[in-house]
């Protein structure tokens, strides 16, 4: 389904818990992104990474932490600090370089905090 | 930073008429704008793309211009159908960023 696949679909967390969303893509593609979507608002970043074992934080990296140990593999850690955290979240990869081009997303996980 | 702007927020249009949606931009380096189209509870996927050093591009129903003295684009659909009901969102970006910046999104209604 497009080779960048997103786990869980939905998920559930309780206040106090931190929990990790997964990213894996297949496309071979070196820069790997996690965008935050809240209703009525577009896509904010909250980190990318443009090669392995290097990412740069994004307009909203508080209270979220990433790691990039595999090219295929971005995953996306929501720590107890990250004060409003229900949200949909989306993971995106695209091929880097000059010029820029295409990101592809995954098709998202729904995270509620209950 | 980039900052993007893209206005209106919704647009509601009757079957058949056009729709435009447009898009402001501040770094003046940024060279790529892609359009996402994000259907009801799905991926936003991208549907055409320009980058500098073009005015214009058009793909059947869907074109897309570029002013960069203004720094601005826009995003022209003609002929529109139920099936083009989505949010769209623009987005700017250029070499070596490695990131896109993208605007807060037009939520689309075409009308039967």
């Amino acid at each position: 389904d497009g080779g960048i696949t997103q786990s869980p679909k939905y998920l559930f967390r309780k206040e106090g818990q931190n929990v990790t969303l997964s990213c894996e893509q297949n496309l071979n593609h070196d820069a790997m992104y996690w965008y935050r979507q809240d209703p009525g608002q577009g896509l904010r970043l909250i980190y990318y990474s443009q090669i392995v074992n290097d990412f740069q934080k994004g307009d909203i990296a508080e209270g979220y932490s990433v790691s990039r140990e595999k090219k295929e593999s971005f995953p996306l850690t929501v720590t107890s600090a990250q004060k409003n955290p229900t949200a949909f979240y989306l993971c995106a990869s695209s091929l880097p370089g000059s010029p820029n081009t295409e990101a592809f997303f995954g098709q998202g996980t729904r995270l509620t905090v209950v | 930073g980039e900052n993007v702007e893209q206005h209106p927020s919704t647009l509601s249009v009757q079957e058949g008429d056009s729709a435009v949606i447009k898009c402001t931009y501040s770094d003046s380096a940024s060279n790529y704008f892609p359009w996402y189209k994000q259907e009801l509870g799905k991926r936003p996927q991208l549907i055409i793309d320009i980058r500098s050093n073009v005015g214009e591009k058009k793909d059947q129903r869907i074109a897309v211009t570029l002013n960069k003295t203004a720094k601005h684009f826009s995003l022209h659909i003609t002929e529109t159908q139920p099936e083009d009901s989505a949010v769209y969102f623009c987005a700017a970006s250029r070499s070596g960023a490695g990131k896109s910046t993208f605007g807060d999104g037009t939520t689309l209604t075409v009308k039967p």
